[in-house]
């Protein structure tokens, strides 16, 4: 297994404002994804985060909105921008070691924005 | 985004009793069919797995099915236990993973 790490664990925002979401692995993986899960929803992938390129977005998410870093193989952060209440969801961040195998999940970080 | 069709959306079932959960989904080119259970404020947990080239596989308590030809697969749970209550979501992948829309189930003591 993996262990992962989320900070924040939860926040709360006001509209308009910015929040880095932080995402720690105990060990190298290859994989690194972020989702968003909608209170009482499944889960969304949000995009791929690509070590030393830029990430791979799903459609209707988009850079300047959630540009996310990855700048080794252990860590990872993902930018929640110019937020809107709409915006209030967990952000997860998930990684796999392989292209096929186990995905793991962090603890998640709840947002609130006001 | 959702690719994987599950069901019920809710289940109650008596301590004891057999959970089932059922999948399905679309795009033959997923390789890899896990299984998460998510207790409130809590991510989910990977419970059990399964590859395409496998009909059915044990974990203890829980077991997945899995039917190739109809692209379906399901999980599980035998003797289930008021602790057992969580939200399970299965999932399938390729490259990335896509997620059904969860089951809350409830086990009643």
């Amino acid at each position: 297994s993996a262990v992962i790490s989320q900070k924040p664990s939860r926040d709360i925002c006001q509209r308009g404002t910015s929040l880095t979401i932080q995402c720690q692995v105990d060990s190298q993986v290859t994989m690194m994804f972020w989702y968003r899960q909608q209170p009482g929803q499944s889960l969304t992938l949000i995009a791929t985060a690509n070590q030393g390129s830029e990430a791979t977005y799903e459609s209707g998410f988009v850079i300047d909105k959630f540009p996310i870093s990855r700048p080794n193989l252990t860590f990872s952060t993902l930018t929640v921008s110019n937020m809107s209440p709409e915006d209030s969801s967990i952000y997860l961040c998930s990684v796999r070691r392989d292209r096929v195998g186990e995905q793991f999940f962090g603890p998640g970080t709840r947002l609130t924005v006001l | 985004q959702q690719q994987v069709k599950q069901s019920p959306q809710s289940l109650i079932v008596q301590k004891g009793g057999i959970s089932i959960i059922n999948c399905a989904y679309e795009n033959t080119a997923f390789d890899y069919f896990p299984w998460y259970q998510q207790f409130p404020g809590k991510g989910p947990a990977l419970l059990i797995a399964i590859r395409p080239d496998v009909s059915e596989k044990k974990e203890g308590r829980f077991t997945i099915s899995f039917n190739k030809s109809a692209k379906q697969f399901s999980l599980h749970i035998m003797d289930s236990q008021p602790g057992d209550s969580a939200t399970y979501f299965c999932a399938a992948s390729y490259n990335d993973m896509r997620f059904g829309a969860g089951t809350r189930l409830t086990v009643k003591p």
